[in-house]
């Protein structure tokens, strides 16, 4: 299995630019989440899914968007990148809602 | 919602000395307390969590202490080795949603040779 996997690892954006994050896993897990992590800080979550075709507002869900066509995959939107979107974002699944152990790799994203 | 605090936010010891890593949390509801290590640019690997129904779990050279009446739960590595050295983070949740899982801030974990 590869887990859960991300891309892009990096990407420099301009102000007012649009990009999506993308998030697959190969584990068959309904539970899928975005965080985000900024220096010195633990993860705030964005959004999160419970299954295809359902998706759920995390604690910092303002300028971005989420969808969850099938199991697999999670994408993340940012519309009209912002520099307070400047951040790590890690991609996550789970078996059980809330105890999360499969982690991506991460994506770092600056935006100018 | 739920507020958790850790401390302290840098640690340094010894090898083969024993490292102590407190949290906090604010919400009485508050269930499972999981613990994540995360080494420099790599993505959080959980390493052991606890349910409120047992106040002690122990995995090897790691163990985590909860106590509910004071609203605060702990992660001790003994025997630290220098591949200790990460940021841990500590999380509380009341298990009623994924939005209801919360993050502290991370302990710098040094472990020197």
């Amino acid at each position: 299995n590869a887990g859960v996997t991300q891309t892009p690892k990096f990407r420099i954006l301009k102000i007012g630019q649009s990009m999506t994050l993308q998030c697959t896993q190969d584990m068959n897990h309904n539970y899928m989440y975005w965080y985000r992590q900024d220096p010195g800080m633990g993860l705030k979550l964005i959004y999160y899914s419970v299954g295809a075709g359902i998706t759920d507002k995390g604690e910092v869900p303002n300028g971005y968007n989420v969808s969850r066509s099938t199991t697999e995959d999670f994408p993340l939107r940012l519309e009209l990148a912002a520099p307070s979107q400047t951040s790590v974002y890690f991609c996550a699944s789970s078996y059980i809602l809330d105890r999360i152990e499969y982690f991506g790799p991460g994506t770092r994203l600056t935006v100018t | 919602g739920e507020n958790v605090e850790q401390h302290p936010s840098t640690l340094s010891v010894q090898e083969g000395d024993s490292a102590v890593i407190k949290c906090t949390y604010s919400d009485s509801a508050s269930n499972y307390f999981p613990w994540y290590k995360q080494e420099l640019g790599k993505r959080p690997q959980l390493i052991i969590d606890i349910r409120s129904n047992v106040g002690e779990k122990k995995d090897q050279r790691i163990a985590v202490t909860l106590n509910k009446t004071a609203k605060h739960f702990s992660l001790h590595i003994t025997e630290t080795q220098p591949e200790d050295s990460a940021v841990y983070f500590c999380a509380a949740s009341d298990q009623t949603g994924a939005n209801n899982l919360f993050f502290g801030t991370g302990t710098r974990l040094t472990v020197i040779p």
